[in-house]
């Protein structure tokens, strides 16, 4: 199993505060991705980090920020959360992308379910 | 507009009831085809990787296959074990981090 941990795994909070997720990677994987989780869609990207201090934003990156210090640690961000945030949140590393197709292969954390109330 | 699509959206199987799963995808070029393993409250589990059409990959009761239009993910003879939500994901050629993700499939096998 790839060496992939998110805090907290669960979290309920109120509208307004700020959240911070955190994901952390024993794997030394180049690539880190923040996703979202809702019933009816597929998982959306929201942030992606492509080495550190090095991140784009995804297709739903609308309140959210994120920050990449360390190889290893991809943070996300809610800097004022709303109900439309309470998602599942999922984090994915690859091993790289644009090289051998192999390296493009995700693995995911197992997730904080986020409630914002 | 890249797009996947998972059929069915659930399905129900007797125990040894083998079927397959499909996934039908439109993409620009396709770099890659992947299927995942989600149980309820966990992360998508890594099952497969597909590069290009006409390649097979086998693990255990599950086969995946792929054509230029579509995946298919054959499982023979399930055990209730394999009660899953089963996720496909493509990669395309052109855009630098572009995971496009269908909703799944949840199975759901009986004993």
């Amino acid at each position: 199993d790839a060496g992939i941990t998110q805090s907290p795994r669960h979290k309920v909070t109120e509208t307004g505060t700020p959240v911070t997720l955190r994901c952390h990677q024993t794997e030394n994987h180049r690539y880190m991705y923040w996703y979202r989780q809702d019933p009816g869609h597929g998982l959306r990207l929201i942030h992606y980090s492509y080495g550190v201090k090095d991140t784009d934003k995804g297709e739903v990156s609308d309140g959210y920020s994120v920050s990449r210090s360390k190889t290893e640690d991809f943070l996300l961000t809610l800097e004022s959360a709303t109900s439309s945030q309470t998602s599942v949140y999922f984090c994915a590393i690859s091993e790289g992308i644009g090289g051998k197709a192999s390296t493009d292969t995700q693995y995911f954390g197992p997730g904080t379910r986020l409630t914002v109330l | 507009e890249d797009q996947v699509t998972q059929s069915p959206e659930a399905l129900r199987l007797q125990e040894g009831e083998s079927s397959s799963l499909n996934c039908s995808y439109t993409v620009s070029g396709l770099r890659g085809l992947f299927w995942y393993r989600q149980d309820p409250g966990k992360g998508p589990e890594f099952l497969f990787t597909l590069y290009s059409a006409g390649e097979e990959k086998e693990k255990e009761r599950l086969k995946a296959t792929l054509t230029k239009k579509e995946s298919f993910l054959h499982i023979t003879a399930p055990k209730p074990e394999d009660s899953a939500t089963y996720l496909c994901a493509v990669r395309a050629t052109s855009g630098t981090y572009k995971y496009i993700f269908g909703t799944g499939t949840r199975l759901k096998v009986l004993a």
